[in-house]
């Protein structure tokens, strides 16, 4: 089947350290995007990827860096430099050259930093 | 951030009521996205909207992309103790994403 992996499902780390977040889809999809989610507000865009070796900051993009080396994978790296890292990360991805193509998610990885 | 006024924020209902939701924005949409959200889980896509004015059921669901391309509703009709969890809608326009803050959902047996 078709879908979106995110791994590990929950991940803990010191202070101080970086950590990366896997993403892999096998729908074919040409966009990738990374957000970030916290209680009570709305899903905030970290990074995306519309295209193979080519990202974009989102609005949130300090203290993260991406790579986007194959079609299928988008990992993400949660730097020391990012002042609050624990949250829930969520991968999504879809048809960037395909019209009324929606944005599909993965199962997310909740980091704690502590 | 941008974020769209999602409303309510929470709602308790009894098992069989309808349910309605609905997210405004200043902005102009191509599409609006209507997802579920179990705890710890990721968001699943329930509706999708392309065209202002359209209509669109799945289900017990059912949403509209509002004429002014600034808002949209959700729909359940019947609901059952499933039904829970919480619901957000996002506004796409072009790559870009807007995400309501999520309507809670509780559904008493």
């Amino acid at each position: 089947d078709g879908g979106i992996t995110q791994s590990p499902k929950y991940l803990f780390r010191k202070e101080g350290q970086n950590v990366t977040l896997s993403c892999e889809q096998n729908l074919n999809h040409d966009a990738m995007y990374w957000y970030r989610q916290d209680p009570g507000q709305g899903l905030r865009l970290i990074y995306y990827s519309q295209i193979v070796n080519d990202f974009q900051k989102g609005d949130i993009a300090e203290g993260y860096s991406v790579s986007r080396e194959k079609k299928e994978s988008f990992p993400l790296t949660v730097t020391s430099a990012q002042k609050n890292p624990t949250a829930f990360y969520l991968c999504a991805s879809r048809h960037e050259w395909v019209e009324d193509s929606p944005l599909h998610f993965g199962n997310g990885t909740r980091l704690t930093v502590t | 951030g941008q974020q769209l006024n999602q409303s309510p924020q929470s709602m308790f209902i009894q098992e069989g009521e309808d349910v309605s939701m609905n997210c405004t924005s200043s902005s102009i949409f191509n599409t609006w996205l209507w997802y579920k959200q179990d705890p710890g889980e990721g968001p699943v896509l329930l509706i999708a909207l392309y065209k202002a004015g359209e209509l669109t059921s799945n289900g017990r669901l059912t949403a509209q992309f509002g004429i002014t391309r600034k808002d949209s509703f959700l729909n359940i009709s019947a609901s059952i103790p499933s039904d829970v969890g919480i619901y957000f809608c996002a506004g796409q326009l072009y790559y870009k994403y807007i995400f309501g803050t999520g309507t809670r959902l509780k559904v008493l047996a």
